[in-house]
């Protein structure tokens, strides 16, 4: 166990629907991130929150955004759901910033039909 | 952009053989190079890491080198065993203007018993 927990484990849900995913980090972690991992992909970065600021960005569509709360919980929302936004989302934590080790969370399996 | 690029993209060997993955890098600003470990089904776990101010770094069976003037790092495992078989990415972050991390594609490596 990581420390960093998400929820829900799984969601199914329609195209066009908006959904949002829960992050908590391990306690005194400061940063967050979220990565996209597609059937058999790699781990697309999407953002980074540190100390509830955006901090960097990757290939993160217009359709989703983040944010960061000042428990340093957060939420990405995904809105307008498409088929091929089915994927597995990761949430990872780490003490201050990109330089040190991310813990990573379980996951959300995200299925859209 | 900034990119990492990782080989060979799957890896068989026999138990007790060696195992070696290449990562090159494109941003020469880049300082800390961790390696994530992901089991079937599970999250990514970090395994190791170097930052660059060190060409190497050993852990009993798992070891690390970096080449800074050729913008490489590989990952070496000794000594294999069933449960070293897994998805291995390779990563890289620096703190200049941007502050993330770039993840390889990964590489999924089979150990044969």
């Amino acid at each position: 166990d990581s420390g960093v927990t998400q929820t829900p484990k799984h969601l199914i849900t329609a195209t066009g629907q908006r959904v949002t995913l829960r992050c908590s980090p391990r306690s005194g972690d400061l940063s967050v991130y979220w990565y996209q991992q597609s059937l058999d992909q790699g781990l697309q970065f999407l953002i980074q929150y540190y100390n509830g600021e955006e901090r960097a960005k990757g290939n993160i569509l217009e359709r989703f955004s983040a944010q960061q709360f000042p428990d340093l919980h957060s939420e990405l929302n995904l809105s307008s759901l498409e088929l091929g936004d089915s994927a597995l989302y990761f949430c990872a934590s780490s003490v201050w910033d990109s330089n040190n080790e991310q813990f990573f969370g379980p996951g959300t399996r995200l299925t859209v039909l | 952009g900034e990119n990492v690029e990782q080989h060979p993209s799957t890896l068989s060997v026999q138990e007790g053989d060696s195992a070696v993955i290449k990562c090159t890098y494109s941003d020469s600003a880049s300082n800390y190079f961790p390696w994530y470990k992901q089991e079937l089904g599970k999250r990514p776990q970090l395994i190791i890491d170097i930052r660059s101010n060190v060409g190497e770094k050993k852990d009993q069976r798992i070891a690390v080198t970096l080449n800074k003037t050729a913008k490489h790092f590989s990952l070496h495992i000794t000594e294999t065993q069933p449960e070293d078989s897994a998805v291995y990415f390779c990563a890289a972050s620096s703190k200049t203007s941007y502050d993330k991390v770039i993840f390889g594609p990964g590489t999924s490596l089979s150990v044969i018993p």
